[in-house]
């Protein structure tokens, strides 16, 4: 049963470039959440797709965008980066609904912006 | 919106020792508390969780209490060994929404 897999695994861009991440979700789940994790800080959260949607939002900027494609997989797309968007960028699967939705973690992307 | 206060930042106990994380929440609507431990370098991983229509669950060497009229919960490490050494993040949610996190704990356990 493969996990919540992420790519790439590190990643070096310069201000004001653009960037996208990967994520594909845990076999059976068709909810992906991404987060923002900056060093010693928890996790943010960013939006979450489902059925191809964005569901939620947290408090993020438009430069931060998504999809989810058909076979439940996500991008996240953030433009213009700014020095302040390197972190660790984590995904996370879960199946919809209160009680079924606890999230599992993909290994993330670490972003550095120079 | 809902605010998860995490404490202490950093704990540093002795092998054998206990460990004991705390965290408040705000929304007292809040029914679903979950704790992740995340390894350096690794992802975050879900070590157990509890429901608001129990005040306490326990797995093994670790175990989570529930107080929802002082709106805290706590996690409880046991016998800590080197291995437990990591960041433990809370986490508290309401119904279907996102989980908002606590901003974690370094555990170091002294062999």
């Amino acid at each position: 049963d493969a996990g919540v897999t992420q790519s790439p695994t590190h990643l070096i861009k310069t201000r004001g470039q653009q960037v996208t991440l990967r994520c594909s979700p845990k076999s059976g789940h068709d909810t992906v959440s991404w987060y923002q994790q900056a060093l010693g800080q928890g996790p943010q959260f960013i939006f979450q797709y489902y059925e191809e949607e964005e569901r939620q939002r947290g408090n993020f900027p438009d430069r931060f965008s998504g999809h989810q494609f058909p076979n439940y997989s996500s991008e996240l797309n953030v433009n213009a980066l700014l020095l302040g968007d390197s972190a660790l960028y984590l995904c996370a699967s879960s199946l919809p609904g209160e009680v079924a939705d606890t999230q599992y973690f993909g290994p993330g992307t670490r972003l550095t912006v120079l | 919106g809902e605010n998860v206060e995490q404490h202490p930042s950093t704990l540093s106990v002795q092998e054998g020792d206990s460990a004991v994380i705390k965290c408040t929440y705000s929304d007292s609507a809040s029914n679903y508390f979950p704790w992740y431990k995340q390894e350096l370098g690794k992802r975050p991983q879900l070590i157990i969780d509890i429901r608001s229509n129990v005040g306490e669950k326990k797995d093994q060497r670790i175990a989570v209490t529930l107080n929802k009229t002082a709106k805290h919960f706590s996690l409880h490490i046991t016998e800590t060994q080197p291995e437990d050494s990591a960041v433990y993040f809370c986490a508290a949610r309401r119904g279907s929404y996102i989980p908002t996190f606590g901003r974690g704990t370094s555990l170091i356990v002294h062999p």
